[in-house]
């Protein structure tokens, strides 16, 4: 089973920053099989990213997505305020679904 | 516009068997273009995966809970669902039904999820 381990666990930033959240996994994945949600209190999760980096529809283009192998980064390149929530990554390999932990964003 | 709606129970005794069921509407279930799944979030935690099924009846299952989890559809109504066994305190959580977009696999539509509580 491949393990994702997002970083940094909360993120504190200011509207208008930058924020680049991190997703590791525990072995190589398949680049079509990485996604990105965002999931606000009391609200189901909503897809950011698909296959790494094409974003799903309707998600605004200050979210892209990047990364390869074991390493995939998600980045919103200004803030806006109802972007502070909690972000999840996750893959598909052998017939098994997984999440990352999540990193929160918050307000600084 | 596609929609997913959970339905059973709040509240289920330890031991007991919780059965939920996911009605789809606005689509078909027998598309060869997607899977359909489940999903859960404990209070305060993250989501885990639980199982995914294929309208023709291929499953899949997190190894984790496998030994108790049976998922099943019901073409015929547009439904799938989901039973769990042996439950207990730690499978208090939001369990949520979502469909998968092929060929990528990830989870394009979410139910609202509901709230299933594991207390006597």
């Amino acid at each position: 089973e491949i393990v994702l381990t997002q970083s940094p666990g909360t993120l504190s930033l200011s509207p208008g920053e930058r924020a680049t959240l991190s997703c590791r996994a525990s072995q190589s994945v398949y680049s079509s099989y990485l996604a990105w949600y965002q999931q606000k209190p009391g609200q189901a999760p909503r897809v950011l990213i698909y296959a790494a980096s094409s974003r799903a529809t309707g998600i605004p283009d200050r979210f892209s997505g990047s990364g390869s192998g074991p390493d995939f980064t998600l980045t919103i390149s200004r803030l806006e305020p109802e972007d502070f929530a909690v972000y999840y990554c996750q893959q598909y390999g052998s017939a098994l679904w997984t999440f990352g932990q999540g990193t929160k964003v918050e307000i600084k | 516009q596609l929609q997913l709606q959970e339905s059973g129970p709040g509240l289920v005794k330890p031991s007991e068997t919780l059965s939920l069921t996911c009605t789809v509407s606005g689509g078909s279930i027998s598309s060869s273009s997607y899977y359909w799944g489940w999903i859960r979030q404990s209070p305060g935690k993250g989501l885990e995966w639980i199982a995914t099924i294929y309208y023709g009846g291929t499953t899949y299952y997190n190894p984790s809970l496998k030994s108790r989890v049976t998922i099943s559809v019901d073409t015929s109504e547009n439904q799938f669902s989901l039973r769990l066994r042996s439950l207990t305190a730690a499978d208090t959580a939001v369990y949520y039904c979502a469909r998968h977009l092929l060929p990528y696999y990830y989870f394009d539509y979410w139910g609202q999820g509901t709230l299933v509580t594991v207390s006597s």
